[in-house]
């Protein structure tokens, strides 16, 4: 099976400052995501990583706060700007599509951020 | 958008015993549901899934069940093990927009030996 990573594993940040997240797959995928969940919570998607084009928001996500990058098809990177309290959170990524298997969907080990 | 609920929040359970988890979902359009275990500290991992054109798929002690018609699906666990407590998260899919799945609250489950 796939190994998929995340960097850094967690932080902790001062509120303000931004962070940007790490996530890696050792072979191609089709789709990219990332998700917020927040402590003792259920998943939420963030956005779609699309290779080569701008990243598809869900409501309540926007560019400005949540920029997504995704260069390749075994790379994507999730910055969280200007963080507050709020913002304190596991992000994960998740990816669909390993060994042209579409519809399952396999998360990373996710980022534990702490905003002080 | 797309709605999914979850029951129970947390259900308890000895060694041994059957589990069940519930989950409905809002939208006719959705066609492939997804179960998640994530133990505490750990990254969600997929152990079941079913699509809609099935109505029942097992993998050893793991069973989902889907009523299309009244649009929801279970989760079956049988012969607990104290290595099933975890939470458990239900998930859907709506056709056209694989990959964007919309999740339920989740159900802590205990196995008491």
């Amino acid at each position: 099976s796939a190994v998929i990573s995340q960097k850094p594993s967690r932080d902790i940040c001062q509120r303000g400052t931004s962070l940007t997240i790490q996530c890696q797959v050792d072979s191609q995928v089709t789709m990219m995501f990332w998700y917020r969940q927040q402590p003792g919570q259920s998943l939420t998607l963030i956005a779609t990583a699309n290779q080569g084009s701008e990243a598809t928001y869900e409501s309540g996500f926007v560019i400005d706060k949540f920029p997504i990058s995704r260069p390749n098809l075994t790379f994507s990177t999730l910055t969280v700007s200007n963080m507050s309290p709020e913002d304190s959170s596991i992000y994960l990524c998740s990816v669909e599509g390993l060994a042209g298997v579409y519809n399952e969907q396999f998360f990373g080990p996710g980022t534990r951020l702490t905003v002080l | 958008g797309e709605n999914v609920e979850q029951h129970p929040s947390t259900l308890s359970v000895q060694e041994g015993d059957s589990a069940v988890i519930k989950c409905t979902y809002s939208d006719s359009a959705s066609n492939y549901f997804p179960w998640y275990k994530q133990e505490l500290g750990k990254r969600p991992q997929l152990i079941i899934d079913i699509r809609s054109n099935v109505g029942e798929k097992k993998d050893q002690r793991i069973a989902v069940t889907l009523n299309k018609t009244a649009k929801h699906f279970s989760l079956h666990i049988t012969e607990t093990q104290p290595e099933d407590s975890a939470v458990y998260f239900c998930a859907a899919s709506m056709i056209g927009s694989w990959g964007k799945l919309q999740f339920g609250a989740g159900t802590q489950v205990v196995v008491t030996p």
